[in-house]
């Protein structure tokens, strides 16, 4: 069954440090992997997607086909990245799976 | 630069009462979708809609739920008959043929008394 993992409901990192976010899949099918952030009280808004292979507000992520994982990482956070985070799959047709979600706080 | 949009942002009920959840999704879209979270829980698929019907819809979407496009700009997901387990957030997102980004509205919270 398709299924996609944040294994780490809440991470908490200091302002500069470098953060990731874990996500893994299962997936018959050749994946197609998103990374959309929520801020506070806003709506759920695309951060990236594999396919593009680009870099927002500092962020990248790589799909790791052996590994089944699609980290997200941003090599020094910012106070204003505190958000909930959560990555999806497209599965065939075009539903999305989502994962649980992250909750980063990023402290001064 | 243009936004899906929701309405009510909250709306309470009583359970067997019917509840029409209203969406305006981007202009130029052709694809929309309704997912559910239930507080504390991930976002849920319900269905996806194209060209005027249906495309998928997931076990959740039950013979309770039904969708319409009654007009060229809004789209509707009505719940006949609201059990307690109904109450959750409801996100209306809505996309373009390519690229398939799905782009979501900012939800309308229900809940069922």
């Amino acid at each position: 069954a398709q299924r996609v993992t944040q294994p780490e409901k809440l991470l908490s990192v200091f302002k500069g440090a470098p953060v990731e976010l874990k996500c893994n899949y299962s997936y018959s099918g050749s994946p197609e992997l998103f990374w959309y952030v929520q801020y506070s009280r806003q709506r759920l808004q695309l951060l990236l997607r594999h396919i593009s292979r680009e870099s927002i507000k500092g962020f990248t992520a790589d799909l790791n086909k052996g590994e089944t994982s699609f980290h997200l990482k941003k090599p020094f956070a910012q106070e204003e990245d505190s958000a909930m985070y959560y990555c999806a799959l497209k599965q065939s047709g075009s539903r999305l799976t989502f994962g649980e979600g992250t909750q980063l706080t990023v402290n001064p | 630069e243009p936004e899906v949009t929701q309405t009510p942002s909250h709306q309470v009920t009583q359970m067997g009462q019917e509840v029409i959840l209203r969406c305006v999704p981007i202009s130029n879209h052709l694809y929309f979708y309704w997912y559910r979270q239930i507080l504390g829980q991930k976002v849920e698929f319900l269905v996806s809609f194209y060209n005027n019907e249906i495309s998928e819809k997931s076990e959740i979407f039950d013979d309770q739920f039904s969708v319409e496009r009654p007009d060229g700009s809004n789209f509707t997901l009505k719940i006949r008959s609201t059990k307690l387990e109904d109450s959750a957030m409801y996100f209306c997102a809505s996309r373009t043929g390519a690229p398939e980004t799905q782009y979501f509205g900012p939800g309308t919270r229900l809940l069922v008394l």
